[in-house]
């Protein structure tokens, strides 16, 4: 079945402070790897696609790397805007669907 | 472009009553997907859209959820009637084609009283 979990679910940071956040996964046929940001009351934010395990992609803070098993959002140097839940999801190679997870909570405090 | 548009942004009514939340997608795209939103369950697709054609609705919880897609710029997601535990955030997105990049509307909160 189909399966992808993200950790941690929260993550305090003091400004400056870089993390890293998880998200592995059970999927059939890997089709595709995303990155949301999603703010309070909004709806989910594009930032990455990746497709192959040792690809990278880097906006700003935040950089997305992918394996055969898991994906990681670092984050190099937080600032307070960084504060948002971050998702992961993947493209079911058998259903098309996108599968999401719960999500990462990140507090940066300044 | 404007992006994904959604409406209403917040619909409160009551039990029983009728519910349509409507979505006009990015021009161009030819893929379109009814998500709901719970602290609970997250994220879930309820049903997708392809050249305007139904593709899969497995996702939706029950008969009194549809969906329609009259035209490329326009769908409807329907609740009839609306029970307290449809209460949750409903999204839109849209893509330039299935399994691509998909693109979120900024939601409708739904509370059923």
């Amino acid at each position: 079945e189909d399966q992808v979990t993200q950790s941690p679910e929260a993550l305090r940071l003091q400004e400056g402070e870089s993390s890293s956040l998880n998200c592995s996964y059970t999927v059939s046929g890997l089709r595709g790897l995303f990155w949301y940001r999603q703010d309070p009351g909004k709806g989910p934010e594009f930032l990455f696609t990746l497709y192959s395990a040792g690809e990278e992609k880097e906006k700003e803070r935040l950089k997305a790397t992918l394996t055969k098993k898991e994906s990681f959002l670092h984050i190099t140097a937080p600032k307070p805007e960084d504060s948002a839940t971050y998702l992961c999801a993947f493209v079911s190679g058998n259903t098309g669907k996108l599968i999401f997870g719960q999500g990462t909570t990140l507090q940066v405090k300044p | 472009d404007a992006g994904v548009i959604q409406s209403p942004r917040h619909e409160v009514t009551e039990m029983g009553q009728e519910v349509t939340l409507r979505c006009k997608p990015i021009s161009g795209h030819n893929s379109l997907f009814w998500y709901r939103q719970t602290m609970m369950r997250g994220l879930e697709l309820l049903i997708y859209f392809n050249n305007n054609v139904p593709i899969d609705d497995s996702g939706m919880p029950e008969d009194r959820f549809s969906a329609k897609m009259p035209n490329a710029s326009f769908s409807t997601l329907k609740i009839q009637p609306s029970e307290p535990r449809d209460s949750a955030v409903y999204f839109c997105a849209s893509s330039l084609i299935a399994m691509e990049t998909q693109y979120f509307g900024p939601g409708t909160r739904l509370l059923v009283l």
